[in-house]
């Protein structure tokens, strides 16, 4: 089975674009959650969607926004970008939300890089 | 808020060795999960094992083990029979299984396997 798929895998933008990230989750898995990744640092928590709602807000600006559609896919989008939003934006998907040792899986990031 | 360390930036040791990557966490919930996963260059998050805050025995999975302390907030992961594959960025995680129950990740551990 595939696993969590990202596109694109790179991204150059400017500062003041718009940006949108997605991600396909396994098979099954009803949960996604971003992550993101600053060089040199841990994940950091964004969003989480569960059944096309919002479980679960990371403290990012509004700039940051994201939604889940109905075959689970989800997109992350963020406006206005900054040069500190270079990163590696990570999706991670699992079947259910916050359900006792449910594993998040990872997909392979999208490396963003804001000039 | 919950909080994780990882105090060891880096670490090298010898093919065929065993290796002990450290973490303490604090939370103030009672119920909660600890993960480890590999981040290779390629960016992608490789899980690697879990433990539950009520788990009785150390987790472990093939050559991966968790020292799980609850007392001592520790959950240290040791990798036996190190492998030149094993090098990577290794991250400690816990999610609290109340809330957003999001993962907070540590800032990652280097290791270095040695030939």
């Amino acid at each position: 089975d595939a696993g969590v798929t990202q596109s694109p895998t790179h991204l150059i933008k400017t500062r003041g674009q718009h940006v949108t990230l997605r991600c396909s989750p396994i098979s099954g898995h009803k949960s996604v959650s971003w992550y993101q990744q600053v060089l040199g640092q841990g994940p950091q928590f964004i969003f989480q969607y569960y059944e096309k709602e919002e479980r679960g807000r990371g403290n990012f600006p509004d700039r940051f926004s994201a939604r889940q559609f109905p075959n689970y896919s989800s997109e992350l989008n963020v406006n206005a970008l900054l040069l500190g939003d270079s990163a590696l934006y990570l999706c991670a998907s699992r079947f259910l939300p916050g359900t006792g040792g449910e594993t998040q899986y990872f997909g392979p990031g999208t490396r963003l890089l804001v000039l | 808020a919950q909080k994780i360390t990882q105090t060891q930036p880096g670490m090298f040791v010898q093919e065929k060795e065993a290796v002990t990557l450290d973490c303490t966490y604090d939370t103030s919930d009672p119920s909660y999960g600890l993960f480890w996963y590999k981040q290779p260059s390629s960016g992608e998050m490789i899980f690697l094992i879990y433990q539950g805050s009520y788990d009785q025995q150390n987790a472990t999975e093939g050559r991966y083990s968790l020292n799980f302390q609850k007392a001592r907030k520790s959950a240290n992961l040791v990798i036996s029979a190190s492998q030149l594959g094993d090098s990577a960025m290794y991250f400690c995680a816990m999610r609290e299984n109340t809330g957003r129950r999001a993962l907070t990740f540590g800032s990652g551990t280097r290791l270095q396997v040695q030939p």
